[in-house]
């Protein structure tokens, strides 16, 4: 039973134009959300996140809108760049539920590319 | 500071044969977690180490697999017999003592194909 998800594999935009990545959870006891990009041969960095609380919150061109009562997630990178190419991963934390702090629930990830 | 480091990067055993991967987290913090990608799906959750102490090991897919922290240090992780599934990217990760989520820092990974 996967948790998070995220339906889209991959997304390819142009430079300068607008990035969505999407997910969903279905476990109404996660209450912190993070995104995490991962380039080749690397590990995931994070990018930015957002507590239940809150329904968006934004870091320079990377902007996370949290929508609790859809149980949906998304990232929007303004103006997208071809240094952005690289996995996404939606992840979720929370108490209760079978989830813990410290212990983060990955979606499947979203290939991004960003064209010149 | 230096980061998590992770040995080897790559390995390559056949089915059958033990493995040790091994995790080096940032200096000073207390929780240690390893991590799982297979195949391309999502990055799943094996274990939380705090200090030496297992304080979470419910993704641990089965016994074959045995992790260790002693002295709350580096930690392994080792797979004993390998089998063909177990192939993947193992990530470690650490953060300091009641950091949020945001705190962790992953490794590199290190890439196990069981042949």
């Amino acid at each position: 039973d996967q948790q998070v998800k995220q339906n889209s594999p991959s997304l390819s935009v142009q430079e300068g134009r607008i990035s969505i990545l999407n997910c969903d959870y279905t476990n109404s006891m996660f209450d912190y959300f993070l995104w995490y990009k991962k380039y080749p041969a690397e590990g995931p960095t994070f990018l930015i996140s957002i507590s239940s609380i809150k329904d968006k919150n934004e870091d320079g061109r990377f902007t996370v809108f949290l929508n609790k009562s859809a149980k949906h997630l998304s990232l929007h990178i303004v103006p997208s760049q071809p240094g952005d190419s690289a996995v996404y991963f939606c992840a979720a934390s929370g108490i209760g539920g079978g989830t813990s702090y410290g212990k983060l629930t990955f979606g499947q990830g979203t290939i991004l590319t960003v064209h010149p | 500071e230096a980061g998590v480091t992770q040995f080897p990067s790559h390995s390559v055993i056949e089915k059958g044969q033990t493995v040790t991967l091994r995790c080096d987290p940032i200096s000073g913090h207390d929780n240690l977690y390893w991590y799982r990608r297979v195949m391309g799906k999502e990055i799943k959750f094996l274990l939380h180490f705090v200090k030496e102490s297992k304080q979470d090991e419910s993704g641990m897919p089965n016994n074959r697999f045995l992790a260790e922290r002693t002295g709350g240090t580096y930690s392994t992780l080792k797979v004993q017999p390998a089998e063909l599934e177990d192939s993947g990217v193992y990530f470690c990760a650490s953060s300091q003592v009641f950091q949020a989520p945001h705190g962790y820092t992953f490794g590199s990974g290190t890439r196990l194909t069981v042949v």
